[in-house]
């Protein structure tokens, strides 16, 4: 049960695009196509963004998108916007257990 | 409107119990596996415990497991969060989050649990 490995920080400018990096093993990322994007701002609870590696929920922007490749999952935010800056965290399903990565900070500069 | 609303947390000395709740309304909750996941203060996300529809297939992460005990009320629409021995480590908002088969959705607001003599 060893947590996914996400940059810590990654940063943009409005109208740019930025990718985070979610990487695990072939018993999570790697195993199952179930990873999961989450949005936190600050104070709040987590937001569901990405699921099943790339679907977006109704109401989630089209300028975030999701990909997988091996063990690495990412998540793109394109045409960046001030609100988006907040932490990101992947999930994995992963048979009996469910892991998290340790969660990135987004600065939108 | 699906809605997630946690309550029981609070402070509590090392060794202690707590007994959180989580009422769930707007959908039909015995349909869907529920999960709690907490957040250390500054710190990510963990996953805790996972509770099957009709509580048939109940998992635990090893952080926990032997000392937290996850149950549900489909009845009241209420899952439940036993944790025994507690430690300074288990400090942390506690949230409860709707399993949707491979993700979380909604989450409720959390409530913080703070283990401290």
């Amino acid at each position: 049960q060893s947590a996914l490995t996400q940059p810590r920080s990654v940063s943009g400018s409005p109208g740019q695009s930025v990718t985070i990096s979610c990487t695990g093993t072939s018993s999570d990322v790697g195993g199952y196509n179930y990873v999961s994007w989450y949005q936190q701002h600050p104070g709040k609870a987590p937001k569901l963004m990405i699921y099943d590696v790339s679907k977006r929920p109704s109401g989630v922007p089209d300028r975030f998108s999701g990909s997988k490749s091996g063990n690495t999952a990412s998540l793109t935010i394109s045409g960046l916007q001030a609100e988006d800056e907040a932490d990101y965290y992947c999930c994995s399903y992963a048979g009996s257990y469910r892991v998290f990565g340790g969660g990135t900070k987004l600065t939108v500069l | 409107e699906v809605q997630l609303v946690e309550s029981g947390g609070g402070l509590v000395k090392p060794g202690g119990s707590l007994r959180l709740s989580c009422a769930a309304s707007g959908f039909t909750f015995s349909s869907y596996s529920m999960n709690w996941v907490r957040q250390a203060p500054g710190k990510g996300l963990e996953w805790v415990s996972s509770i099957s529809s009709s509580s048939s297939y109940i998992y635990y992460a090893d952080s926990v497991k032997g000392r937290f005990t996850i149950s549900r009320d489909n009845a009241k629409n209420s899952l439940y969060l036993q944790m025994n021995s507690l430690r300074a480590e288990d400090t942390a908002v506690y949230y409860c989050a709707r399993d949707v088969v491979t993700r979380f959705d909604p989450w409720g607001q959390g409530t913080l649990v703070t283990v401290s003599s």
